[in-house]
């Protein structure tokens, strides 16, 4: 059972750049999530997706941007990375058991040098 | 100011032993609690809800004082595979963006 898939696992990037992060759950979720966990800080939510064709801000939603492709499907796309977005990012989705019982990603590792 | 508070460790246990962590929460609001453990360089994963007349996992007990706003942990037999962070996790409402992490609690145990 793959779950939640993150791709990709580790990533460099610099000041300026443009990425995405891609994810993808099987479980037929509705609900998806992007969080970042940083050194001495709890997971903090960036935005989510409470269903397909919704997408909401989280906590700290500044430098973001998501895309719901499909009820598969939930992209992170950083426009321009800062180093301030080094961090490690989890995807994460729920279905009928509510939305704190969360199923999440491997991660990926992001560094903006 | 800290919404959800643990204690980082780490706590160094041997097998066998008998370990407790706490969490305190802000928001007397809050209504759903659960642990969730991760491990080194690995995923969040739920452990368990807390409900709030306590509850059982086979080693492992949580409970909730909302009057003094905590919830612990509990585990009894530590075995070397529970060597992990383990995460309180509020909610202060029903909804998709209200769950607050905290930053995790360290235990090691030891052979």
């Amino acid at each position: 059972n793959a779950g939640v898939t993150q791709t990709p696992k580790f990533q460099v990037l610099k000041t300026g750049q443009s990425m995405t992060l891609q994810c993808a759950q099987d479980m037929n979720h509705n609900s998806m999530y992007w969080y970042r966990q940083d050194p001495g800080m709890g997971l903090r939510l960036i935005y989510y997706s409470a269903s397909e064709g919704t997408t909401d801000k989280g906590e700290v939603p500044n430098g973001y941007n998501v895309s719901r492709l499909n009820k598969r499907e939930f992209s992170l796309r950083l426009e321009s990375a800062a180093p301030s977005q080094t961090s490690v990012y989890f995807c994460a989705s729920s279905g009928t058991g509510g939305p704190e019982k969360l199923f999440f990603g491997s991660g990926t590792q992001l560094s903006v040098l | 100011r800290k919404e959800v508070e643990q204690d980082p460790g780490p706590f160094n246990v041997p097998e066998g032993a008998t370990v407790a962590f706490n969490c305190t929460y802000s928001n007397s609001a809050s209504q759903s609690f659960f642990w969730y453990r991760q491990d080194c360089r690995k995923e969040p994963k739920l452990l368990m809800s807390v409900y709030s007349s306590g509850n059982e996992d086979g080693r492992f007990t949580a409970q909730l004082n909302r009057a003094s706003q905590y919830i612990s942990l509990l585990i009894r037999d530590s075995k070397l595979s529970d060597s992990a962070t383990y995460l309180c996790v509020v909610s202060s409402h029903s909804g998709y963006s209200t769950l607050t992490f905290g930053k995790g609690t360290m235990l090691l145990v030891s052979p």
